[in-house]
């Protein structure tokens, strides 16, 4: 069965900092891949996404991702994070020919001032 | 303003008690799904629906029922909750049942079972 590991479950980091957090999935065939974002009490929304073409994306609030298909990674990142940055964090892959995507189990980003 | 609404956002609820939670949604989208959030857990998928009258199980069906008569709405049955069914529930539609679509999340009913 595919796969989508968030390698960790919380990540602190103090307010201006840059952060990494880091994403892989199991198979490199055709795949789309998502970040998302739920900040607290509220539902999940699309941070970014690769479909195809460069495989840096750019999304909301100064976040990027990238895509590495050796590595069967999509880690995301931003160099300066804020206060309210803080939430969960989650990675969602779509490989060709499922209906369901995939979820990892998130990763809680907590910023400190 | 488009979104994807469910209702109630908070249920607390005795064992065996029969309960519906709703989720509508106005984009007019064709797939839609449902998901329960557990701390460790991440989203699992309970049921999605790729049309009406087109329903599947998704990773974690057991103790759910759904029903898609209408394109905008999508309610998930508890006939007889338990415990293990105390989480956070999330409603999901996307434009089409297609890999490369995003979904868009309603705001989550937490759901507790005593």
């Amino acid at each position: 069965a595919q796969s989508v590991t968030q390698l960790d479950s919380q990540v602190p980091v103090f307010e201006e900092a840059p952060v990494e957090l880091r994403c892989n999935y199991s198979s490199s065939v055709s795949v789309y891949l998502f970040w998302y974002v739920q900040y607290p009490n509220q539902g999940l929304q699309l941070l970014l996404k690769y479909l195809s073409g460069s495989t840096l994306v750019k999304g909301i609030n100064g976040f990027e991702a990238e895509f590495n298909k050796s590595q069967t990674s999509f880690h995301l990142r931003k160099p300066s994070v804020h206060i309210s940055d803080t939430a969960e964090y989650f990675c969602a892959v779509s490989w060709e020919g499922s209906y369901i995507p995939t979820f990892g189990r998130g990763t809680s980003l907590i910023v400190h001032p | 303003e488009a979104q994807v609404t469910q209702n109630p956002r908070y249920l607390i609820t005795v064992t065996g008690k029969k309960l519906t939670v709703t989720c509508s949604q106005n984009m007019n989208h064709e797939y839609m799904s449902w998901y329960r959030q557990d701390p460790g857990l991440g989203l699992r998928q309970i049921y999605y629906s790729m049309n009406v009258e087109v329903t599947d199980k998704g990773d974690v069906p057991e103790g759910y029922k759904v029903s898609r008569k209408e394109k905008r709405n999508f309610p998930l049955i508890l006939e007889s909750p338990s415990p293990n069914q105390t989480s956070l529930y999330f409603c999901a539609s996307s434009p089409a049942a297609g890999f490369s679509y995003e979904q868009y999340f309603g705001p989550g009913t937490r759901l507790t079972v005593t």
